[in-house]
Parts: C-alpha cells; structure tokens; sequence
C-alpha cells in the first residue's frame, strides 16, 4: 500500500537534546511538509520542501532542521534550541502543486 | 486577522440533523480549497475538495463563494460517526490550514 510512514509514533527529549523524526513517502510524491499541531491550534508549517534537496523556511522554522536527499525521505530534526518543542508533528505530502496533502500518522513529541 | 478562519465550536447537534460550517480566508489569491476531517489525536483525512461551482459528496456539501472569500461544508442527516474536528484549508502554491471546527452529534 502507497503512504506516509513517519516514526516513532511517540518520542521524549531531554533537555538539550536533539531528536530526529522520520517522514518516508512512496507516493512518488515530489513536495513534502512538516507540520506542528499544538492544542486549540491549526497545523503550522515548519518547513517544505518541493524537491530533492531543496527546501525552504515555512512559519515556525526556528529550532528545526530538515534534509531532503532522497525523493522518499523528508526527516525533521528538533534541535535544543527549540525551547517548547512538545506538540504533535505530521508529515504530508502532494504530488503536484495545488493539491490536496496526505498525511503521516504523525509523531507526538513530549519534553522529559 | 488568521489567513484562515473558522468557528472553534463545538457545535452540538442531534442525529439526523443537517449542520452548516463556514470559514473565511484572507489571501484573495487563493486557489485551491479543501475540507479535512480530523478525529482526536489522529491525522487530519481529506474530507473533499471544495469547487467554484459547489460539489456534493453523499450527505456533504461544499461550496466556494469567492466573492466574499468564504467556503463552507453542509452536512446532512448527521451520524454519531461525524463527531469530529472539521479543518478548513485554502490557499496558492502554500496551503494553509484553519484551526477547525469542533462537531458533536449525541444519540
């Protein structure tokens, strides 16, 4: 079955830490995003990025990073610098501009 | 003023009544517009996409007035399985999400 993957589905980080979150695509999809959720809120965009190694900053990119090396593959990386990283991060994904996204099943990161 | 907005809710209906959400966007180049489902503490699921001209989809209804830069999602002969948040998304090239609309539909 065609999908988003995107691991673990539950993750703790300790103060000062870095931790990295999986997004895994075989849609054949070329854009992917990241998302926050925090409660009572709509998704914000972390980051994007519309091909292979190119990416691009989306509202809330500070104490985040990503890479795109390979078409299937779009990890996030929550660096210690963001300072209230606990929320629920989804992945999604679209083949072509202007359409509707698919989502991962997301991963829920808390602070220990 | 949110790019997108909507009504939080909750709205509180009984089964088999009809409910009617609406949501404006400010980003009058806009140009693709949906309506997702998402269910608590999961992903948020295509509900249907949202045309110039209105589409219908079983019991749900949407439709785009542009004019007024507003969409909004008709549901018919609610079930207990509609309980749920209802997003709102609009947007050109960068899609952004509403922060949705709470439904409850009781026995």
């Amino acid at each position: 079955d065609g999908g988003i993957t995107q691991s673990p589905k539950y993750l703790f980080r300790k103060e000062g830490q870095n931790v990295t979150l999986s997004c895994e695509q075989n849609l054949n999809h070329d854009a992917m995003y990241w998302y926050r959720q925090d409660p009572g809120q709509g998704l914000r965009l972390i980051y994007y990025s519309q091909i292979v190694n190119d990416f691009q900053k989306g509202d809330i990119a500070e104490g985040y990073s990503v890479s795109r090396e390979k078409k299937e593959s779009f990890p996030l990386t929550v660096t210690s610098a963001q300072k209230n990283p606990t929320a629920f991060y989804l992945c999604a994904s679209i083949k072509e501009a202007n359409q509707p996204q698919h989502f991962g099943d997301g991963t829920r990161l808390s602070i220990l | 003023r949110k790019e997108v907005e909507q009504d939080p809710g909750p709205f509180n209906v009984p089964e088999g009544a009809t409910v009617a959400f609406n949501c404006t966007y400010s980003n009058s180049a806009s140009q693709s517009f949906f309506w997702y489902r998402q269910d608590c503490r999961k992903e948020p699921k295509l509900l249907m996409s949202v045309y110039s001209s209105g589409n219908e989809d079983g019991r749900f209804t949407a439709q785009l007035n542009r004019a007024s830069q507003y969409i909004s999602l008709l549901i018919r002969d609610s079930k207990l399985s509609d309980s749920a948040t209802y997003l709102c998304v609009a947007g050109f090239q960068k899609l952004v999400f509403g922060t949705g609309t709470r439904l409850l539909v009781s026995p």
